[in-house]
């Protein structure tokens, strides 16, 4: 099975400041048949259901404001927050998705708060 | 807009079944594949099991499997989770969400779009 690994697990930036989680897979998440890296990103805030941000890697989600990034490839991946506002305070998940058979596997999560 | 309502939620003891369900607007539901994913009291996000638009290919995580049977009901714009031989560690909030794509094994796999705000399910004798 595919394990997700994400750092740190909690994080602290001050405001205005950029904010960098990082996602490790186990195993590369890259579909040879497209190249496309089946990694998304997610943002969970308290009393709140998940809200995706990211999927393919960088692709930003409609309406996503674009200081949220996405980058990586294989089995290394990055979120940066280039200037982290006081209503990015949540938890953020990756999540990846192997096609044969179906598989969505989540990061452990990482929480994010104002220095 | 598009909603998603789960309800079925409660206090179980431990070995006992319940049902949830979840209920889709704004949206052509039978267009897409949808899922369920749950959240266990201070853990992170696990999925647990998706559905085809079709009912055509149906997956669980090995956590759930011959315990959780998912289904949907195009016609009612309705998914549910049976959950049957309930253990503690089943305690979670259980969100219904739905897929960017009709198929579990396509190649437009982009996430899950949107989301219920869950059904807590707690086992506890």
């Amino acid at each position: 099975d595919i394990v997700m690994t994400q750092s740190p697990d909690s994080l602290a930036v001050s405001l205005g400041e950029r904010a960098t989680i990082n996602c490790k897979s186990s195993q590369s998440v890259l579909y040879s048949s497209n190249n496309k890296n089946y990694l998304t990103w997610y943002q969970q805030k308290p009393g709140q259901p998940p809200k995706l941000l990211i999927y393919w890697t960088s692709t930003r989600e409609s309406g996503v404001p674009d200081r949220f990034n996405g980058s990586g490839s294989g089995t290394d991946f990055s979120l940066t927050i280039s200037s982290l506002q006081a209503e990015d305070v949540a938890v953020y998940y990756c999540q990846q998705y192997s096609t044969n058979p179906p598989r969505y596997t989540f990061g452990q999560g990482t929480k994010l708060e104002i220095k | 807009e598009m909603q998603l309502v789960e309800s079925g939620g409660g206090l179980v003891p431990p070995g006992r079944s319940l049902r949830l369900s979840c209920v889709a607007s704004g949206f052509t539901f039978d267009d897409y594949a949808v899922h369920w994913v749950r959240r266990a009291p201070g853990k992170g996000l696990e999925w647990v099991s998706g559905i085809s638009w079709n009912s055509g290919d149906i997956r669980y995580a090995d956590s759930v499997k011959g315990r959780f049977t998912i289904s949907r009901d195009n016609a009612q714009n309705s998914l549910f989770l049976q959950m049957n031989s309930l253990r503690a560690e089943d305690t979670a909030l259980y969100y219904c969400t739905k897929d960017k794509d009709s198929f579990l094994s396509g190649a437009s796999y982009g996430g899950f779009d949107y989301w219920g705000q869950g059904a807590l399910v707690t086992v506890s004798s």
